[in-house]
């Protein structure tokens, strides 16, 4: 059975401290891996899409890695405004249809 | 500009009264779903569907219909809401590289 496991489940970080979000996965095949921001109260956010190991990507102070076993997300001298949080999810081909299967997620907290 | 909307974004209601959350997208997408949140269990798939007049059951489809009779339309319905079904709700539109998520409803059942 595919699963997710993010961590860690929350992170609290000063301004300016950098830090990496991990996402493990377990598949039998992997099309995409995903990762998402979420404000509270809000609908996910998408960031980047990561298809095949040492694809990396990359958008303003956040870069999304990924191996065969997980994925990182790397955030650089974060500011308040990074606090969210982060999710990841997983297209695997041999699922029926596609399906994407979302990690709990990490609830990130920068403090100014 | 490529969006997904939802309507009512805020709902309280009683046991038993239907009701339905209207889900609308723009970027002529074939695949369409919606999740439920809950704390400490994540995002968990409702219904799905592939294309028009197709649709299929996600991991918690209990209590919950969906119909798909146009491309940009994939409406939820709630033929008798209980109070476990509160919750936070999205719908999703997807292209086979991204997926937008609507604003969500956040249901209350009384």
């Amino acid at each position: 059975e595919d699963q997710v496991t993010q961590s860690p489940e929350a992170l609290r970080l000063q301004e300016g401290e950098s830090s990496s979000l991990n996402c493990s996965y377990t598949v039998s095949g992997l099309r995409g891996l995903f990762w998402y921001r979420q404000d509270p109260g809000k609908g996910p956010e998408f960031l980047f899409t990561l298809y095949s190991a040492g694809e990396e990507k990359e958008k303003e102070r956040l870069k999304a890695t990924l191996t065969k076993k997980e994925s990182f997300l790397h955030i650089t001298a974060p500011k308040p405004e990074d606090s969210a949080t982060y999710l990841c999810a997983v297209q695997d081909p041999m699922n029926r249809d596609d399906k994407i299967i979302f990690g709990k997620g990490t609830r990130l907290h920068i403090l100014p | 500009e490529a969006q997904v909307t939802q309507n009512p974004r805020y709902l309280i209601t009683v046991t038993g009264k239907k009701l339905t959350v209207t889900c609308s997208q723009n970027m002529n997408h074939e695949y369409m779903s919606w999740y439920r949140q809950d704390p400490g269990l994540g995002l968990r798939q409702i219904y799905y569907s592939m294309n028009v007049e197709v649709t299929d059951k996600g991991d918690v489809p209990e209590g919950y219909k969906v119909s798909r009779k146009e491309k940009r339309n994939f409406p939820l319905i709630l033929e008798s809401p209980s109070p476990n079904q509160t919750s936070l709700y999205f719908c999703a539109s997807s292209s086979r590289t991204e997926q937008f998520f609507g604003p969500g409803t956040r249901l209350t059942v009384l």
